[in-house]
């Protein structure tokens, strides 16, 4: 099966400038989540979808952050304006719902470096 | 707030011999756990997983050991060959929610 696609695969901006990131799930898979993952950290989750719904966003910082999913397969990332600390890479990651739990399968990222 | 952690930043190892990569939790509910493997310019990768109702799970040259007692987890890896070189992270979840992540450890194996 193909996996979760990301594009851009690098993205490189000055601060206060904008950017958005998209992200395709495997198909079928109706949770949707985006990480940050700064240079020596573990993914940190900032928004999980379930279909076209907002689960979690508790830790998206909403006053530059947005996210969106509006047909419950694709979704973006946005940030505008960007700061020099969103230097990250951003996974998007999908999987199957279920309240046992089920494995995250990750993109590859986008790589965004803020100058 | 309970956060997942490791214990090692660091592990080198030769190859051809056994890893082992530990990881402390804190959360009691946490009811699933994760164990990613992440090399250099890709995203995590899933190696295994066990819920907590389990206390070992073996897959290929792999094991997952879980003690809920003193909440740890630990990554074995047997053989360790070269390819095996990467970051590992290991993460939890309650009820399908909000997995987390830890800082990961990185794996050298020495030819």
């Amino acid at each position: 099966e193909a996996g979760v696609a990301q594009s851009p695969r690098y993205k490189i901006i000055e601060k206060r400038q904008s950017v958005a990131f998209w992200c395709n799930p495997i198909s079928g898979h109706a949770t949707l989540y985006w990480y940050q993952q700064i240079l020596g950290q573990g993914p940190k989750l900032l928004i999980q979808f379930q279909n076209n719904g907002v689960v979690d966003d508790s830790q998206l910082p909403k006053d530059r952050f947005s996210a969106e999913r509006l047909k419950g397969v694709d979704s973006t990332l946005k940030i505008q304006p960007a700061k020099l600390e969103d230097s990250a890479v951003y996974l998007c990651a999908s999987s199957t719902p279920w309240s046992g739990g089920s494995p995250l399968h990750f993109g590859n990222g986008t790589r965004l470096t803020v100058t | 707030g309970e956060s997942v952690g490791l214990h090692l930043p660091t592990l080198s190892v030769q190859e051809g011999d056994n890893s082992i990569i530990n990881c402390a939790y804190s959360n009691s509910a946490s009811d699933y756990f994760i164990w990613y493997k992440q090399e250099s310019g890709k995203g995590p990768q899933f190696i295994i997983d066990i819920r907590s109702n389990m206390d070992k799970r073996q897959g290929q040259r792999v094991t997952v050991l879980l003690n809920k007692t003193v909440k740890h987890l630990s990554l074995q890896i047997a053989a360790t060959q070269p390819g095996d070189s990467a970051v590992y992270f290991c993460a939890e979840n309650i009820r399908g929610y909000k997995l987390t992540f830890g800082k990961g450890t990185l794996l050298t194996v020495n030819p």
